[in-house]
C-alpha cells in the first residue's frame, strides 16, 4: 500500500497565480479530508468528502479556495488567486468511513511570494 | 469547529523520563480521542487512541488517560527516548454513526528528549 499520495511536495508561486494541489487516497478509503497546517493556527480542517460528495466545507477560508473529488481515487484543492497568507502545508488524509483510522499524506508545502 | 486545547506548547524531557501532554475539550459530542505524532517533513501519524468508555489505554510506552467528567485527556510517554522527539497532537471527533466527521486538533506540543 503506497499510502496517501500528494503532489507536488513543494510549490512556490507568485501572488495572484492559480495553485492546484493533488491527492490520491488509499484504495478502498471512501472519506477524504483536506487540512491546512500553519504555526499560528495549527491543523485546520478545510473540507471533507464521503463517497466523493463534499459533506462539510465550512473550513474553507474564502471563495478563492475550492475542492473537487471527481472519482474515488483523486481529489484536488485549488486556490485562485493565491495570496501570501495562503502559505502553509496542506495535508490530505483518507479513511474508510466507519473506521477511525485516518491516514495522512506527506503534505504539500505551499509558498506564495 | 469546537476547540481542543493542548498544553504545553513545548516540552523538554531527559532520556528515560516521563513525558506528559495534556488536552481539554468542550464538545460533549466528541467520542474518539486520538494522538498523532509528526516528524519534520512528514504528515501526522496515528499513535494511540481512546474511546470514552475506558479511562486508560496503554500501548507499549504510550498511555492515554481519559477523564470524561473533566473533559480532559492526556498522553504519557514512559522511558522517553531521543527517537520520541517530535510534535504531538491531540485530536477529537464526534461519533456520528460512521465516523463521518473530520478531526479537531490541538495546537501541538513540540517534544524534545535530551540524551
Amino acid at each position: 500500500d503506497a499510502g496517501v499520495i500528494q503532489s507536488p511536495r513543494h510549490e512556490v508561486t507568485e501572488m495572484g497565480q492559480e495553485v492546484t494541489l493533488r491527492c490520491k487516497p488509499i484504495s478502498g478509503h471512501n472519506s477524504l479530508f483536506w487540512y491546512r497546517q500553519t504555526m499560528m493556527r495549527g491543523l485546520e480542517l478545510l473540507i471533507y468528502f464521503n463517497n466523493n460528495v463534499p459533506i462539510d466545507d465550512s473550513g474553507m477560508p474564502e471563495d478563492r479556495f475550492s475542492a473537487k473529488m471527481p472519482n474515488a481515487s483523486f481529489s484536488t484543492l485549488k486556490i485562485q488567486p493565491s495570496e501570501p497568507r495562503d502559505s502553509a502545508v496542506y495535508f490530505c488524509a483518507s479513511r474508510f468511513q466507519g473506521n477511525y483510522g485516518y491516514t495522512f499524506g506527506s503534505g504539500t508545502r505551499l509558498t506564495v511570494v | 469547529q469546537q476547540q481542543v486545547k493542548q498544553s504545553p506548547q513545548s516540552l523538554i524531557v531527559q532520556k528515560g523520563g516521563i513525558s506528559i501532554i495534556n488536552c481539554a475539550y468542550e464538545n460533549t459530542a466528541f467520542d474518539y480521542f486520538p494522538w498523532y505524532q509528526q516528524f519534520p517533513g512528514k504528515g501526522p501519524a496515528l499513535l494511540i487512541a481512546i474511546r470514552p468508555d475506558v479511562s486508560e489505554k496503554k500501548e507499549g510506552r504510550f498511555t492515554i488517560s481519559f477523564n470524561k467528567s473533566a473533559k480532559q485527556f492526556s498522553l504519557h510517554i514512559m522511558d522517553s527516548q531521543p527517537g520520541d522527539s517530535a510534535t504531538y497532537f491531540c485530536a477529537a471527533t464526534p461519533y456520528s454513526g460512521g465516523g463521518a466527521d473530520g478531526l479537531t486538533f490541538g495546537k501541538g506540543t513540540h517534544l524534545i528528549i535530551q540524551p
